[in-house]
């Protein structure tokens, strides 16, 4: 079973508006974190946004924030304003524990979503 | 502060050749990660170091793939000898600590093209 999914292969919107980009996941740990990473044409890897599990507010970084619904385990990124440089993959990806007993916190990710910002 | 430098960008080889990229991550950051990103996908972690310790390479294919972190510092991952799946983007991080919150800072990749 994929651990993160990401319906949306595509997804447009008009420049200045808002746009969210769907995420859920499967994990049987109390413990993790999740992120949202854009990735550029230039191939780049991107950090934007972090959430804790035991977070109980929804993270924000500036034009970005995250949609935690704990229950549901979705993690949607919601982009606010969206400008023309905002185009690019996106990839939503958990950190779970490995009870290793080396301390290993493999990050997962989704497929992806492909946005483009329409002028 | 520096990011993650990797190189070479690009590469392209043949089939059954041999291959190694390098990866140098953020000062300070005792673990660092190498991922392969197969077009159309997200990517994948191939192996996990903390300082020259192996943490994690459950996914490394280690009849062709190797990888060492001799001084915890740099990094070098090798394909002796490549097949045409491993056309792919390879992807270096690193992270301060390997904790479950603590945020993987990604280099531009090396794009690897085996005809």
């Amino acid at each position: 079973a994929q651990k993160i999914t990401q319906t949306q292969p595509g997804m447009f919107v008009q420049e200045k508006e808002a746009v969210t980009l769907d995420c859920t996941y499967d994990t049987s740990d109390q413990s993790y974190g999740l992120f949202w990473y854009k990735q550029p044409s230039s191939g780049e890897m991107i950090f934007l946004i972090y959430q804790g599990s035991y977070d109980e507010q929804n993270a924000t970084e500036g034009r970005y924030s995250l949609n935690f619904q704990k229950a549901r385990k979705s993690a949607n990124l919601v982009i606010s304003a969206s400008q023309l440089g905002d185009s690019a993959m996106y990839f939503c990806a958990m950190r779970e524990t490995l009870y290793s007993g080396a301390g290993s916190y493999q990050l997962t990710f989704g497929k992806g979503t492909k946005l483009s910002v329409i002028p | 502060e520096a990011g993650v430098a990797q190189s070479p960008r690009y590469k392209i080889i043949e089939k059954r050749q041999s291959v190694a990229f390098w990866c140098n991550p953020i000062s300070g950051h005792a673990t660092l990660y190498w991922y392969q990103q197969i077009l159309g996908q997200g990517p994948k972690l191939l192996i996990q170091f903390q300082n020259n310790g192996v943490v994690d390479d459950s996914q490394l294919p280690k009849d062709r793939f190797s990888a060492e972190r001799l001084k915890g510092v740099d990094s070098t991952l090798k394909i002796q000898p490549a097949k045409l799946e491993d056309s792919a983007v390879y992807l270096c991080a690193s992270s301060l600590t390997p904790t479950s919150e603590e945020t993987q800072y990604f280099g531009p990749g090396t794009r690897l093209l085996v005809l």
